[in-house]
């Protein structure tokens, strides 16, 4: 069963410096998302992207925070300028687009900044 | 304001046993709900999604129930394993697009 990737499954970063979180899509998904979860709390929306541009974006989601597909497999968030509060899991998810179906989860990427 | 929520953040139940673990939304136009679950360190997972014009739907093992009157969603899992035990999140697409909006989850553990 196809499905979301995600990596790395843990990072350490220092605060202030940039990190790129990677996600693999499922194959045939066409719209793209960026959750997070801070430990102990709800799962968060933070940006949508479909065709090749942002569709929606959170308040969460400042000018420190971009995302890019690079290529036709890879999905990318990137955080400029880390702050001790970036830290949290981070879920990309996707979805194929049709109006049965649901947004699948990759496993996450912990995120911790010091 | 729109908001999904969940009633009870734990629930414990016996092996074997059925599970009912409910969720309150506000938005009388919700169309489309999804639960989820999410075991430690893990992503969510897909369980089963609802749609309005139905109030019951069934998979394996588990049913989820849509009163619309009460704006109420439950979810049943039958036969409750230890491998149940996760943390389940009601979910519903708002704000016009895409994004999912998270109830806060319920944690169910499963006691042997």
């Amino acid at each position: 069963e196809p499905e979301v990737t995600q990596t790395p499954s843990h990072q350490v970063t220092q605060m202030g410096q940039e990190v790129i979180l990677r996600c693999v899509p499922i194959s045939n998904h066409l719209y793209f998302y960026w959750y997070r979860q801070i430990l102990g709390q709800k799962v968060e929306f933070l940006v949508s992207f479909y065709n090749n541009e942002i569709s929606e974006k959170s308040e969460i989601f400042d000018d420190q925070f971009s995302v890019e597909r690079p290529d036709g497999s890879n999905f990318t968030l990137k955080i400029r300028s880390t702050k001790l509060e970036d830290s949290a899991m981070y879920f990309c998810a996707s979805e194929r687009g049709t109006s049965s179906d649901s947004q699948y989860f990759g496993p996450g990427t912990r995120l911790l900044v010091l | 304001g729109e908001s999904v929520g969940l009633h009870l953040p734990t629930l414990s139940v016996q092996e074997g046993d059925n599970s009912i673990i409910n969720c309150a939304y506000s938005n009388s136009a919700s169309d489309y709900f999804i639960w989820y679950k999410q075991e430690s360190g893990k992503g969510p997972q897909f369980i089963i999604d609802i749609r309005s014009n139905m109030d019951k739907r069934q998979g394996q093992r588990v049913t989820v129930l849509l009163n619309k009157t009460v704006k109420h969603l439950s979810l049943q899992i039958a036969a409750t394993q230890p491998g149940d035990s996760a943390v389940y999140f009601c979910a519903e697409p708002s704000g016009g697009g895409n994004k999912l909006t998270f109830g806060t989850g319920t944690q169910l553990k499963v006691e042997l």
